[in-house]
């Protein structure tokens, strides 16, 4: 069985500061691990994912997550956030052996409010 | 980007009513899933379909819970008799293999 912990239930964060959510995973097995994003009134769209090699990832709307095995960590970044990054943001994993994307177990979320 | 649709999006009804959630996944996806995320908590899975098959379920899933393919493109998720602990936002997913889920925006349920 895998679980997720989000630190942060809230991050409030001034317009072009930076910003990082942290999110930290137990598991058996070898997992993939994501971030996903809710905006409001929305469903839950994938930010970026991690399934082997680079440990930094990349994702969309210049978000970028570095997996550390060791410390069993997924924390996500981005250097300047805007207004529009306000948004609910859910750290996942999924089982390796079964298949990546299937059957998530997500953390409790991260409210993030970007403040002009 | 193609989109996954589900109706309506707030449903109300009485404690021990049936209800059924329906999802139109995207066309050529072959994984059907339903996640739920009661006010405050996490967002669980439920159950994952494939093959017209359940493949996989949470303890969340009981008897009183059902998913159906009933034809080619809705996804449906029927809850037979409502609980007050059902109230929540159910999402519905879809995916092909080892891919990315595409969520739809939820179907937010509440029973008095």
């Amino acid at each position: 069985a895998q679980s997720v912990t989000q630190l942060d239930s809230q991050v409030p964060v001034f317009e072009e500061a930076p910003v990082e959510l942290r999110c930290n995973y137990s598991s058996s097995v070898s997992v993939y691990l994501f971030w996903y994003v809710q905006y409001p009134n929305q469903g839950l769209q994938l930010l970026l994912k991690y399934l082997s090699g680079s440990t930094l990832v990349k994702g969309i709307n210049g978000f970028e997550a570095e997996f550390n095995k060791s410390q069993t960590s997924f924390h996500l970044r981005k250097p300047s956030v805007h207004i529009s990054d306000t948004a609910e943001y859910f750290c996942a994993v999924s089982d390796w052996i079964k298949a990546a994307g299937n059957k998530l177990t997500f953390g409790g979320g991260t409210r993030v409010l970007v403040k002009p | 980007e193609p989109e996954v649709t589900q109706t309506p999006s707030h449903q109300v009804t009485q404690m021990g009513q049936e209800v059924i959630l329906r999802c139109v996944p995207i066309s050529n996806h072959l994984y059907f899933y339903w996640y739920r995320q009661i006010l405050g908590q996490k967002v669980e899975f439920l159950v994952s379909f494939y093959n017209n098959e359940i493949s996989e379920k949470s303890e969340i899933f009981d008897d009183q819970f059902s998913v159906e393919r009933p034809d080619g493109s809705n996804f449906t998720l029927k809850i037979r008799s409502t609980k007050l602990e059902d109230s929540a936002m159910y999402f519905c997913a879809s995916n092909r293999a080892s891919e990315k889920l595409f969520f739809g925006s939820g179907t937010q349920l509440s029973v008095l």
